[in-house]
């Protein structure tokens, strides 16, 4: 099945400093690929996607790219805000069927003010 | 729209008590999935169902049943409660013609003593 790594597990940005989670997959049929942001007591929470026909996805100050020959995809966070602060998920499936979600193991994100 | 509840939120119960986990969604979605919450794992798929009716085994489903009587309703069921099944779950629901994201609830945190 597929296998989702995430690095760094935490991560501390001085507030207004850019952020970036990496993950990495297992599986070549993985094609759909969304980021979650989960605050504290709360359950996740989706905040950006991307599929494997495109490379990069902008949503304001969130972006994701994707390297699917390296098959590792990343979030990056410009202008980091304390609200930034919570634990991020990726997760990998095949754009088909049930859409089991391979989740990584999350990156805690704590922005400095 | 609630989106996706759950019932109950908190709860402690004894090795070898059972109890069910009740996740309600209103946004007619076919599919939904019960995942467990543990400390540095990330999220795990414990049951899914692709419609009414129907049920599926996930990464972790031993110790586990589930039910799907109502396209409504996803129950979770604990036959005999073991310390192990301590953790936080998480149900979520999605479409089948209306996206591929997932729409999580608030989760229900459970203490097996």
């Amino acid at each position: 099945g597929e296998n989702v790594e995430q690095h760094p597990s935490t991560l501390s940005v001085q507030e207004g400093d850019s952020a970036v989670i990496k993950c990495t997959y297992s599986d070549s049929a993985s094609n759909y690929f969304p980021w979650y942001k989960q605050e504290l007591g709360k359950g996740p929470q989706l905040i950006i996607d991307i599929r494997s026909n495109v490379g990069e996805k902008k949503d304001q100050r969130i972006a994701v790219t994707l390297n699917k020959t390296a098959k590792h995809f990343s979030l990056h966070i410009t202008e980091t805000q304390p609200e930034d602060s919570a634990v991020y998920f990726c997760a990998a499936s095949a754009f088909y069927g049930n859409n089991r979600l391979a989740f990584g193991k999350g990156n805690q994100v704590v922005v400095i003010p | 729209n609630a989106g996706v509840t759950q019932t109950p939120k908190f709860r402690v119960l004894k090795t070898g008590q059972s109890m069910t986990l009740l996740c309600a969604q209103d946004m007619n979605h076919e599919y939904m999935y019960w995942y467990r919450q543990d400390p540095g794992m990330g999220l795990r798929l414990i049951h899914y169902s692709v419609g009414e009716g129907t049920t599926a085994k996930g990464e972790v489903p031993d110790g586990y049943n589930v039910s799907r009587l109502k396209k409504q309703n996803f129950l979770l069921g604990l036959e005999s409660a073991a310390p192990s099944q301590t953790s936080v779950y998480f149900c979520a629901s999605r479409g089948h013609t209306t996206g591929i994201e997932q729409y999580f609830g608030p989760g229900t945190r459970l203490t097996v003593t």
